[in-house]
C-alpha cells in the first residue's frame, strides 16, 4: 500500500520568508500526489496534485510542488509566507487508478509577524 | 454550485451507542468517500460509494456501515460506539470514481464519551 511521511510536525515561519513543507512516498511506481490545507474547524481544501503531466505543479495561493523520482518527494513550497497561510497541511498519495488517499501525519505551520 | 455538506457540525455520544452521519454530495458528483480523522492525525480512509454501492474499504471493522442513496447523498453509520470513535469524520465526493479530484466537507466532530 502507497504511503507518505511527512518530515516535520510543526512549522514556524516569518511572514514574507520561505515556506517549505517536505513529503516523501514509498512507492517504485509514481502515484499520484496531493497536498491539502485544513484551517481550523474546517474540511480539506485541494490546494495542487501531480498526476503524471508536469513535474512542477502550480496550485492555489502561491504553493508550488515538485515532483523528484529520484527522491521519491513531493515537497510544498511558497516563495513569500503570508499571516493566512497559517493551518494544518497534508500530503496524500493514492494508487494510479485507485481513488483512496492515504494521508500523512500532517505539518502545522504558524507565520510570525 | 454546492459544495459537500455534512450533518451534524457536532455530535457527543455515549460509548455502546449508535450514530448516523449525513453528508451531501457536491452538483454532479457520483462517488462519495468517507475518512475518519483523530486528533493530530491525518484522516483514513473508511470506505468509497459509487452509485449506490460500496465500491472499497480501508481497514474499519463492520460497525462502521454506510448507505448511498439515489441522490448520491451519503450516511455513514457507526454502531456500539468505542472511545476511541472520537474524530473529525470528513465526506469527500468526486465527479466519478475514477477521478483524482475529491471535494472535502467541513466535517462533523463526533465525541464519544
Amino acid at each position: 500500500a502507497q504511503s507518505v511521511t511527512q518530515l516535520g510536525s510543526h512549522v514556524s515561519v516569518s511572514e514574507g520568508a520561505l515556506v517549505l513543507l517536505r513529503c516523501n512516498y514509498s512507492s517504485s511506481v509514481p502515484p499520484y500526489l496531493f497536498w491539502y490545507v485544513q484551517y481550523p474547524n474546517q474540511g480539506l481544501q485541494l490546494l495542487l496534485k501531480y498526476t503524471s503531466a508536469a513535474t512542477l505543479v502550480k496550485g492555489i495561493n502561491g504553493f508550488e510542488a515538485e515532483f523528484k523520482k529520484s527522491e521519491t518527494s513531493f515537497h510544498l513550497t511558497k516563495p513569500s509566507a503570508h499571516m493566512s497561510d497559517a493551518a494544518e497541511y497534508f500530503c496524500a498519495v493514492s494508487d494510479r487508478g485507485d481513488y483512496k488517499l492515504s494521508f500523512g501525519a500532517g505539518t502545522t505551520v504558524t507565520v510570525r509577524a | 454550485e454546492t459544495g459537500v455538506t455534512q450533518s451534524p457540525t457536532h455530535l457527543i455520544k455515549t460509548r455502546g451507542q449508535q450514530v448516523t452521519l449525513r453528508c451531501s454530495s457536491q452538483s454532479g458528483h457520483n462517488t462519495v468517500s468517507w475518512y475518519q480523522q483523530a486528533l493530530g492525525q491525518g484522516p483514513q480512509f473508511i470506505f468509497q460509494y459509487y452509485r449506490e454501492e460500496e465500491n472499497g474499504r480501508g481497514n474499519f471493522p463492520p460497525r462502521f456501515s454506510g448507505l448511498q442513496f439515489p441522490n448520491y447523498s451519503s450516511e455513514l453509520n457507526v454502531n456500539a460506539l468505542e472511545l476511541d470513535d472520537s474524530a473529525l469524520y470528513l465526506c469527500a465526493s468526486s465527479r466519478d470514481n475514477w477521478d483524482t479530484e475529491a471535494f472535502f466537507g467541513q466535517g462533523t466532530r463526533l465525541t464519544v464519551v
